[in-house]
């Protein structure tokens, strides 16, 4: 069936890195944009990156600007999230998405379950 | 980018019409046709409700509908349940390759 499964997350101390991941099935994942959008606890959502089928056209939001990098692997059907120089406020549960619009971006039509970030020394 | 404006809770009987509204500005909701609602039960993933403002996704109940006037967007649903009861956000495209979601918006039914 149609699936996202986020892994990766964890504790890590403030400054530090961790990469998550999200595997796809059930869909075509090679020609699908995908996200990466956050929520952390006891608050709303919020975008962090997109990135095109071909892995040519990426968008990060200002508040992970140069510290996150979005990629992906089209022959695993994986997409990835490396995270670097973490803070407190990047804590949350982070999802993968699928971009469903073919028109703009906006329109998440698949998510994964989540994976829990926690930045805490 | 700031968030989208959403009121914080909003409540209604079984079978009773709610409206969320979500209001930005002329650089998001008010330029593009490209706002998007999700309904969150707590615990879960949000799930797509409606997309290019007013569209439905394959599988959501036509009780959801979408509109926009202006800078504000809002999500109608009608005849409510008790499985309606959720969080509620709006997105939209914020320009500059760019997306914003509202506060959300806690739905009680009464």
């Amino acid at each position: 069936q149609v699936q996202l499964v986020e892994s990766g997350g964890g504790v890590v101390q403030p400054g530090g890195s961790l990469r998550l991941s999200c595997a796809a099935s059930g869909f075509s994942f090679t020609t699908s944009g995908m996200h990466w959008v956050r929520q952390a606890p006891g608050k709303g959502l919020e975008w962090v990156t997109f990135i095109q089928y071909d892995e040519n056209t990426k968008y990060y939001s200002d508040s992970v600007k140069g510290r996150f990098t979005v990629s992906r692997d089209n022959s695993k059907s994986t997409l990835y999230l490396q995270m670097n120089s973490l803070r407190a406020e990047d804590t949350a549960v982070y999802y993968c998405a699928r971009e469903g619009s073919t028109r703009a971006i906006h329109a998440f039509d698949i998510w994964g379950q989540g994976t829990m970030v926690t930045v805490s020394s | 980018q700031s968030a989208l404006t959403q009121p914080a809770s909003v409540s209604g009987s079984p079978g009773q019409s709610i409206a969320i509204s979500c209001t930005g500005t002329s650089s998001d909701v008010g330029s593009y046709n490209f706002v998007s609602w999700y309904q969150q039960h707590p615990g879960k993933a949000p799930k797509l409700m409606i997309y290019e403002g007013s569209k439905r996704p394959s599988g959501v109940s036509n009780r959801f509908s979408g509109s926009k006037s202006g800078n504000t967007a809002s999500l109608t649903i009608s005849g409510l349940q008790a499985e309606d009861e959720a969080d509620y956000y709006c997105c939209s495209y914020a320009g500059t390759n760019t997306l914003v979601f509202g506060g959300g918006t806690k739905l009680t039914v009464l």
